[in-house]
């Protein structure tokens, strides 16, 4: 099993540009999380998909989108790149049965540079 | 709402000596506690969690935690660090009530010295 795969593993964009942060995971979970980490920030959640076909919003939603295509894939898109939104961008997955709680495991992430 | 203070940002060690990190949190409903590693340039993988029962739990590495919940802590011991230990630590916190967010500390950069 490959686990959490993430594309691309770097990118640069310039102020405005827009792109997408892809995900996958092969472990058949119900729940995906889009998550930036900054330092001496922590991990602070962007959006989340409790289970296939919902989104919803985290901590620091401002200035993404987020698409849950199918049970394995969910993609995070920047439409108008800020500096701000320079980070490191992981995506994660848990199994989310529901009234139970499960750790979650992580793509090995995206260093994204805004110019 | 719950919230999660780890309460050193770094710490140095020796090689072969014993650690502990230090993790609080806050919250008005029961919870679930986790604690994961990340060495550079990786994703963050799962080093030990608590969900109910004994309130010491033991991890990979041979690290372990116990939960108390008189202190609303959850610090993370390992009895004899190695260099391979060098790594950044998150303490992480969820409630139980069905919810699938989870709130991770700001971390806690381990550096173990020879």
């Amino acid at each position: 099993n490959a686990g959490v795969t993430q594309t691309p593993k770097f990118q640069v964009l310039k102020t405005g540009q827009s792109m997408t942060l892809q995900c996958a995971q092969d472990m058949n979970h119900n729940s995906m999380y889009w998550y930036r980490q900054d330092p001496g920030m922590g991990l602070r959640l962007i959006y989340y998909s409790a289970s296939e076909g919902t989104t919803d919003k985290g901590e620091v939603p401002n200035g993404y989108n987020v698409s849950r295509l199918n049970k394995r894939e969910f993609s995070l898109r920047l439409e108008s790149a800020a500096p701000s939104q320079t980070s490191v961008y992981f995506c994660a997955s848990s199994g989310g049965l529901a009234g139970g709680w499960y750790e979650q495991y992580f793509g090995p992430g995206t260093r994204l540079t805004v110019t | 709402a719950q919230s999660v203070t780890q309460l050193d940002s770094q710490v140095p060690v020796f090689e072969e000596a014993p650690v502990e990190l230090r993790c609080n949190y806050s919250s008005s409903v029961s919870v679930y506690l986790f604690w994961y590693v990340q060495y550079p340039n990786q994703g963050l993988q799962l080093l030990l969690k608590y969900l109910s029962g004994s309130t010491l739990v033991k991890g990979i590495n041979g690290f372990e935690a116990e939960f108390n919940k008189s202190q609303t802590s959850f610090h993370l011991r390992k009895p004899s660090v190695h260099i391979s230990d060098t790594a950044e630590y998150f303490c992480a916190v969820s409630d139980t009530t069905g919810g699938f967010k989870t709130i991770f500390g700001a971390g806690t950069r381990l550096f173990v010295k020879a």
